[in-house]
């Protein structure tokens, strides 16, 4: 079946540092892929979002490219701030707006 | 707009007492969804709706019931609550129309569910 694997948290960075989360999936067809985010206390907000091979999904300062030939979506940033603390969810749709999501990871940014 | 709201925000139940989880949008989606969030895990799917009267099981449903009766509401319901089932719940809704592929899910904040 789906699944999706995210590098294993906790990550810890100081500010204005280069961010990546590595995200892989395993699918059958062409899935439609996301980043969400939760902030602490809160729900899941969109992120971005890629839907088919190639496509570059940005927001805020984030990216991440949907690599169909290493079935990989990487959360990238040039320079983290404080405020980006959260935890961050790979996740695809395959039909059925069913999303199957990674087990997240718990980025902290320190000043 | 108030989005996807929640109800309760906390809760701690006895062992096999039963409770609804509320969840409530006004954006007029059609999709709406309930999952569990356990500790340093991802959400799993308990039910989903897909319009008023259709429901379907998800990945981990037993224990859970719903039921959609309007757009806008979506209840969750443990008739007899384990400590299996503490967890933090979010709600969802999204809107699908033909031909449109990628529709966001919007969540709510979540109910912190605790069973002792």
């Amino acid at each position: 079946g789906n699944s999706v694997t995210q590098m294993e948290g906790p990550v810890t960075l100081s500010e204005e540092a280069f961010l990546t989360i590595n995200c892989t999936y395993t699918a059958t067809g062409y899935p439609s892929l996301f980043w969400y985010v939760q902030y602490p206390g809160e729900g899941l907000q969109l992120l971005l979002k890629a839907t088919k091979a190639d496509d570059k999904g940005s927001n805020k300062g984030f990216e991440a490219t949907y690599r169909k030939e290493t079935t990989s979506f990487h959360l990238e940033k040039g320079s983290v701030q404080v405020s980006d603390s959260a935890v961050y969810f790979c996740a695809l749709r395959q039909g059925a707006q069913k999303l199957v999501f990674g087990q997240g990871t718990r980025l902290t940014i320190n000043p | 707009n108030a989005g996807v709201t929640q109800t309760p925000k906390f809760r701690i139940l006895k062992i096999g007492q039963s409770m609804t989880l509320q969840c409530t949008q006004d954006m007029n989606h059609n999709y709406m969804y309930w999952y569990r969030q356990d500790p340093g895990m991802g959400l799993k799917l308990i039910y989903y709706s897909v319009g008023a009267g259709i429901t379907d099981k998800g990945e981990v449903p037993n224990g859970y019931n719903v039921s959609r009766s309007t757009t806008e509401d979506f209840p969750l319901r443990l008739e007899l609550a384990a400590p299996s089932q503490t967890s933090v719940y979010f709600c969802a809704s999204s809107s699908h129309r033909q031909g449109l592929l990628t529709d966001t899910q919007y969540f709510g904040p979540g109910t912190r569910l605790t069973v002792l």
